[in-house]
This record gives structure tokens, sequence and C-alpha cells, in this order.
């Protein structure tokens, strides 16, 4: 069970704007940045969202991400087909560990 | 651009050892703090460990910590790990990963590997 919480699934239509959680505590996301990745099918994770809410060079700005207490947020706007995949988040925690959510899979 | 290669995996039985390295291509391979990130069967990922640019710094999770031993050679651009006394547990798929910089912790991953398969299994 991954200690960051993420709802398993997810759904849109093209065009659509949409929006997943990602909860965890005082120790991780309370007190240290949440970063986002996007891993297609097939393929190695790609870095979406660092430092809670910039988006790296190369990332459309569909993509947002947002931070609030022990809570993070990615939202996605205009869907397009492209963008099913499976998306997790990850935040440092105070014993210098990383934590990952168990992602949540776009359809 | 920036290419991670994994390599080393396989099957290994209980007890057994693996070393999985990662060639490294695309940036100043040096300058850079490096992980390893596994993802179990239907699992989310698990940080591994991770080391500094110098190699001078190294970081483990709690599960490996004292089993896994994490290495660098900077003027092959290659990055290592050692996997002793592997368990059922440690099946996964296990990425290389880039840090952002220099220093290992914390930090975020800004480009990783399609990963390597190791299986424990009698």
């Amino acid at each position: 069970q991954s200690v960051l919480t993420q709802p398993p699934s997810a759904s849109g239509t093209p065009g659509q704007r949409v929006t997943m959680s990602c909860s965890g505590g005082s120790s991780n996301i309370g007190s240290n940045t949440v970063n986002w990745y996007q891993q297609l099918p097939g393929t190695a994770p790609r870095l979406l969202i660092y430092k809670n809410n910039q988006r790296p060079s190369g990332v459309p700005d569909r993509f947002s991400g947002s931070k609030s207490g022990t809570s993070a947020s990615l939202a996605i706007s205009g869907l397009q087909s492209e963008d099913e995949a499976d998306y997790f988040c990850a935040a440092w925690d105070d014993n210098l560990n990383v934590l990952f959510g168990g992602g949540t899979w776009l359809t | 651009q920036v290419v991670l290669v994994e390599s080393g995996g396989g099957v290994v039985q209980p007890g057994g050892s693996l070393r999985l390295s990662c060639a490294a291509s695309g940036f100043s391979f040096s300058s850079y703090a490096m992980h390893w990130v596994r993802q179990a069967p239907g699992k989310g990922m698990e940080w591994v460990a991770a080391i500094s640019d110098d190699g001078n710094n190294k970081y483990y999770g709690d599960s490996v910590q004292g089993r896994f031993t994490v290495s660098r050679d900077n003027p092959r651009n290659t990055f290592y790990v050692q996997m002793n006394s592997l368990r059922d547990e440690d099946t996964a798929v296990y990425h290389c990963v880039k840090s952002h910089r220099a220093v290992a912790v914390p930090g975020y991953f800004d480009f990783w590997g399609q990963g390597a398969l190791v299986s424990v299994s009698s």
C-alpha cells in the first residue's frame, strides 16, 4: 500500500477538464513539494509537474498542479486521447525517503 | 537528448545476488545525482537508493538498507546497484532515474529509463 493516496482511476471525454488528487501527511506533502509523473503504456515515466506547480519545458500548459496542506492535485484541461496514461505523484518525507502514490489510470 | 539504459536484469534465486547497470548519455553525467526506483508487479513505485554526483553520498530505502549498494563510474557514464540477499519481494522493474541536481536528496526526477526486470524466484 502506497503512503501517498491516489484514486485508482479517473475518466473524461475529449476536451474536458479532469482533476486527480494525491493525499499525504504533515511529514511528506505537508512539509515538502510534490512532483507529478505521467507513464504512457510501455514507456518510461515522464516528469509533468515539479515543485507543486512548475512545468518542465515541453510539457503543454494544459497540465497544471497545485498543493494545499497535505494534499495535491493535478489538472488536465482540453483532454486529448493521448493523455490516456497512468499519473502518479511523489514527495520526499522528513526522513529523506521518496514516497510515491499508487497512481491514477486516466481513461 | 537524455538516454538512460538499464541492463543486467534477470531471474535469480532467493538469497542470490545481481548487479544492474545504467548507461547514461546526453547530459553531463558527473554533474547530477542518480537514483534507482522500482515497481513491483501491480504495485506503485518505490524509491530504492540514490547517489550524489561525486559518489560520496549514498542513501537507501528502508527495505533495501544493508542489502543493496549503489555506485557510479563517472568517466564511463555508468551507474550501478549491487543487490545481495535478494528476496521474493525484490521482484520488480528497476528504473534508473536522473535527478535534477547534484545533491542526491531531496530533489525531483527529470528523466527515467525504461527499466530492467528482476525476478526473484526459486
